[in-house]
């Protein structure tokens, strides 16, 4: 089945720079893959969505890339800001996009300093 | 629509009480989902129904765990009994068919059993 691996360790930058967080998965690639925003106490909630037919997928802030040949996504948030510290949670679809059905990474605690 | 409406937020009980976690999905939303979400292994997903009827529960972890949907806006996850390793945080989750599969979260069940 597949399995999605994001950086454990927290990631702590400092304000107005960019982060950059990881997320690879191990078997076929996904039709989709999507990022999640999760803060403490709260369910996840969608930030964005990127086809494996597409490069690069961007809105405000944030971009995100996707390498079906390197099995990668990164999600980039440019001049980051303390309210963006969350923990941010890739997820692809577990069927070629048949259903709806999302496997999520373990997630990734961004602390930004201010 | 007020989202996804999850209850209760939080739960205690002791060992071998039967726990029930209720959820009431996004009106016009054809997927639910139940998710565990705990620090060692992040958000797994149980099961999930697609129009009322439970596509797979293969990570439904024991037959202590059982899920229905008995109309499109409400669905319960029972715990019987239940055992200190079942505490955790559980989501319900609603998406829409055709879409891509983004999901809307509901805030969560934190059930620690004792």
């Amino acid at each position: 089945s597949q399995k999605i691996e994001q950086n454990s360790e927290a990631l702590n930058i400092q304000e107005g720079k960019t982060a950059t967080l990881t997320c690879n998965y191990t078997n076929y690639s996904p039709a989709y893959l999507q990022w999640y925003r999760q803060d403490p106490g709260r369910g996840p909630v969608f930030l964005l969505l990127i086809r494996e037919n597409e490069k690069e997928k961007r809105k405000e802030r944030l971009k995100v890339t996707f390498d079906t040949t390197l099995k990668q996504s990164l999600f980039h948030i440019t001049a980051s800001q303390p309210a963006d510290s969350a923990t941010y949670l890739c997820a692809l679809d577990d069927n070629r996009g048949a259903t709806n059905k999302l496997i999520f990474g373990t997630g990734t605690l961004l602390a930004v300093q201010p | 629509d007020a989202g996804v409406i999850q209850s209760p937020r939080h739960e205690v009980t002791e060992m071998g009480q039967e726990v029930t976690l209720r959820c009431k999905p996004i009106s016009g939303h054809d997927y639910l989902f139940w998710y565990r979400q705990t620090m060692m292994r992040g958000l797994e997903l149980l099961i999930y129904f697609n129009n009322n009827v439970p596509i797979d529960d293969s990570g439904m972890p024991e037959d202590r765990f059982s899920a229905k949907m008995p109309n499109a806006s409400f669905s319960t996850l029972k715990i019987q009994p239940s055992e200190p390793r079942d505490s955790a945080v559980y989501f319900c989750a609603s998406s829409r068919q055709g879409d891509t599969g983004e999901l809307f979260f509901g805030e969560g069940s934190r059930l620690t059993v004792l």
